[in-house]
C-alpha cells in the first residue's frame, strides 16, 4: 500500500485556469505539507497542516489554497493558473508536528502550464 | 530568512570515485536530516542527526553533524551508478518551524 499518494501525477493545463491537486496518506500521521520543486530542483515548503489546522503558511500567492477534510487528506487548489506555477508539487507527512519528524513524501504531480 | 546553504549544487564523478555533499546553516540547527532522490522520484528520507560531533555510517554513506551543529556532510566512499540523484540536507531550527532544505546536491555517476 502506497504510504503517501498524490493525484494526478501529471497535470497539463491552459493558463488561466483553476486546478486541484489530491493528497491522501495511510500512515495515521498528523502533520501534512505541500511542497513546490522547481525546475532547479530546490525544494521548498508552501503549506503545512497539523490536525486539520493550517500551521505554516510561507509566503505563497493567494491564488493557491490548500485545504484538509481530514488529518488524512490534505488537497491544493490552484486559480487562475500562470506559467511560473509549472513545477513539482509534492505532498509529504510527518508523525508529529516537529523539526525533528521525518518526512514521508508523495510521489509528486508535474504541473506543466501552457 | 533562515537558509541552510548546500554545496556543491552539481557533481559528476567517475564509478568508484568518492563524493561528498555539504550543508551549512548561519544558525544552529537542532537536527539535520538527509533525504536522497532518484531522477524522476520523490526525496527519501536516508538518515537523522542530533548530537554535536555525531557521525553515522549506512554501509558506504558517512554522515557527519558538526561540534557547533552549524554544519553537516555526507561522504559517499567509492560510488556506485545506483548512488545518481539528487542529495538534499534539511535542517531543524526550533520547535514550532518547519525543516529547511537546502537546495540539494545533485549526483551523477559514469561507468
Amino acid at each position: 500500500d502506497t504510504a503517501v499518494s498524490q493525484t494526478p501525477k501529471y497535470l497539463v493545463t491552459q493558463m488561466g485556469n483553476d486546478k486541484s491537486i489530491k493528497c491522501e496518506q495511510n500512515l495515521g500521521h498528523d502533520t501534512m505539507y505541500w511542497y513546490k520543486q522547481d525546475s532547479k530542483k530546490f525544494l521548498k515548503i508552501m503549506f503545512s497542516y497539523n490536525n486539520k489546522e493550517l500551521i505554516i503558511n510561507e509566503t505563497v500567492p493567494n491564488r493557491f489554497s490548500p485545504k484538509s477534510p481530514d488529518k488524512a487528506h490534505l488537497n491544493l487548489h490552484i486559480n487562475s493558473l500562470e506559467l511560473g506555477d509549472s513545477a513539482v508539487y509534492f505532498c509529504a507527512s510527518s508523525h508529529r508536528q516537529s523539526y525533528q519528524e521525518t518526512q514521508y513524501f508523495g510521489p509528486g504531480t508535474r504541473l506543466l502550464v501552457l | 530568512g533562515q537558509q541552510v546553504m548546500q554545496i556543491p549544487q552539481y557533481q559528476h564523478v567517475q564509478e568508484g570515485e568518492d563524493f561528498t555533499t555539504y550543508c551549512n546553516s548561519s544558525t544552529t540547527l537542532s537536527n539535520i536530516q538527509w533525504y536522497k532522490q532518484r531522477p524522476g522520484g520523490h526525496p527519501v528520507f536516508l538518515i537523522q542527526l542530533v548530537k554535536s560531533g555525531e557521525v553515522k555510517k549506512q554501509k558506504r554513506l558517512t554522515f557527519q553533524f558538526g561540534e557547533a551543529k552549524k554544519n553537516s556532510s555526507l561522504h559517499i566512499t567509492a560510488t556506485q551508478t545506483t548512488d545518481v540523484g539528487t542529495y538534499f540536507c534539511a535542517g531543524g531550527l526550533q520547535a514550532g518551524t518547519a525543516l529547511i532544505f537546502g537546495k540539494g546536491t545533485t549526483l551523477s555517476v559514469s561507468s
